[in-house]
């Protein structure tokens, strides 16, 4: 079946302690991205990557690291998580061009103490 | 960023009723798409646009790429109970790479 795996789905944690929340993908996309979605902001863009090694800022990619060493995965890193990174993420994967539709995994909800 | 207005914010309709909503922007787009999100999971894509003027059917549901780009619309015919959710617009605009994404349409259905 093909989808986009997120772990873990849930986590809480305290400020400070660094955190990575995985993304695989099955379909061999080449694009993928991590959002972030708050109340009444829809879904923001963090980072997303074109191909391996290939990695780009969204909107919003203050105090978040990614990689892309492998085509199917592309784990978010939070080195210092802080309480305003509180929220629900996403990832989400598409094959060749950026115009293409993307499949979202389920969703990690975060909460930083 | 771009920014996308999604309208309305929500909705509560009989079902039955059919519904309508839209997304505008301040500059062109080039894709326009439109997911629907159930709660605890990701949005999964309901329809796909890429041509200015284009009108897409998926069963009851029908999706317009507005004629200046700047617009789209979904429209759903005899909502039934389970078309409740939210509903995101998201838009390629004409430089760049990344999508962007409106605020969403909650969308309650009282049977």
């Amino acid at each position: 079946e093909a989808q986009v795996t997120q772990n873990p789905r849930y986590l809480i944690t305290v400020t400070g302690k660094k955190l990575t929340v995985t993304c695989s993908q099955n379909m061999n996309h080449e694009y993928m991205s991590w959002y972030r979605q708050d109340p009444g902001l829809g879904l923001r863009q963090i980072y997303y990557s074109m191909n391996v090694e290939v990695t780009d800022k969204g909107d919003v990619p203050e105090g978040y690291k990614v990689s892309r060493k492998e085509k199917r995965n592309f784990p978010l890193i939070l080195e210092s998580p802080s309480p305003n990174q509180t929220s629900l993420y996403f990832c989400a994967s598409s094959f060749g061009y950026s115009n293409q539709p993307q499949h979202f995994g389920d969703g990690t909800r975060l909460s930083i103490l | 960023g771009q920014q996308l207005n999604q309208s309305p914010q929500s909705m509560f309709i009989q079902e039955g009723e059919d519904v309508s909503m839209n997304c505008t922007s301040s500059s062109i787009f080039n894709t326009w798409l439109w997911y629907k999100q159930d709660p605890g999971e990701g949005p999964v894509l309901l329809i796909a646009l890429y041509k200015a003027g284009e009108l897409t059917s998926n069963g009851r549901l029908t999706a317009q790429f507005g004629i200046t780009r700047k617009d789209s619309f979904l429209n759903i015919s005899a909502s039934i109970p389970s078309d409740v959710g939210i509903y995101f617009c998201a838009g390629l605009p004409g430089t760049g790479n990344q999508f962007y994404f409106g605020t969403g349409t909650s969308l309650t259905v009282i049977p």
